[in-house]
């Protein structure tokens, strides 16, 4: 299986903050690689796609990288509703492992 | 708009079956992918299986193999999701998903096996 890794599993933040979350997979995925931002009590909501395709209705503020094994999530402006959860996943095998996720918290 | 309505949790023995559902609208079911994801309470995201659009391929994650087993009616636009043998482990919320990229989601419902 293939394991992903996030790094860091907790990070605390100011509104404003410029945030990079690295998604680091144990084997190459080319861009089959996906982000998702869970806020507690809810389902996940798909905002980056095939590694650095925005979704649609995702602000713009959003922006994802990488190929092969190292992944970014960038949020340029921290904004309020962005406290959340947010996890990685791999697509190009199964089965379709997620990371552990990395908690956005306020500073 | 895409809509996805899982039901047919709740609390079960160990060793116990259950069956889930999750119905879909708001897009041509039949030419979808879907999937299913749990969630542990208090943990992260682990995918389950997914199914393909007329069900003729299956895969599931190993924890579930021979225990789950994932099918859809087209005609009713619903995914059901058979799981026996059930562990505490497999106390969950389970979301159904478009595996278009797991573009949407559901609400999520809730598996919960204790005795």
């Amino acid at each position: 299986d293939i394991q992903l890794t996030q790094s860091p599993s907790f990070l605390s933040a100011s509104v404003g903050d410029r945030v990079t979350i690295t998604c680091r997979a144990s084997q190459g995925i080319s861009s089959y690689l996906a982000w998702y931002q869970q806020r507690p009590g809810k389902a996940p909501k798909l905002l980056i796609y095939a590694a650095s395709t925005l979704q649609s209705g995702v602000p713009s503020r959003f922006s994802g990288s990488g190929s092969g094994t190292e992944f970014t999530l960038t949020i340029s402006s921290l904004q309020p509703e962005d406290f959340a959860t947010y996890y990685c996943q791999q697509l190009n095998s199964y089965p379709r492992t997620f990371g552990q996720g990395t908690k956005v918290e306020i500073k | 708009e895409v809509h996805l309505v899982e039901s047919g949790g709740g609390l079960v023995q160990p060793g116990g079956s259950l069956r889930l559902s999750c119905a879909a609208s708001g897009f041509t079911f039949s030419t979808y992918w879907m999937s299913w994801v749990r969630q542990a309470p208090g943990k992260g995201l682990e995918w389950v299986a997914n199914i393909k659009e007329d069900g003729s391929e299956k895969y599931y994650v190993d924890s579930v193999k021979g225990r789950f087993t994932f099918s859809r009616d087209n005609a009713k636009n619903t995914l059901y999701l058979q799981m026996n043998s059930l562990r505490a482990e497999d106390t969950a919320v389970y979301y159904c998903a478009r595996d278009n990229w797991t573009d949407y989601w559901g609400q999520g419902t809730l598996v919960t096996v204790s005795s």
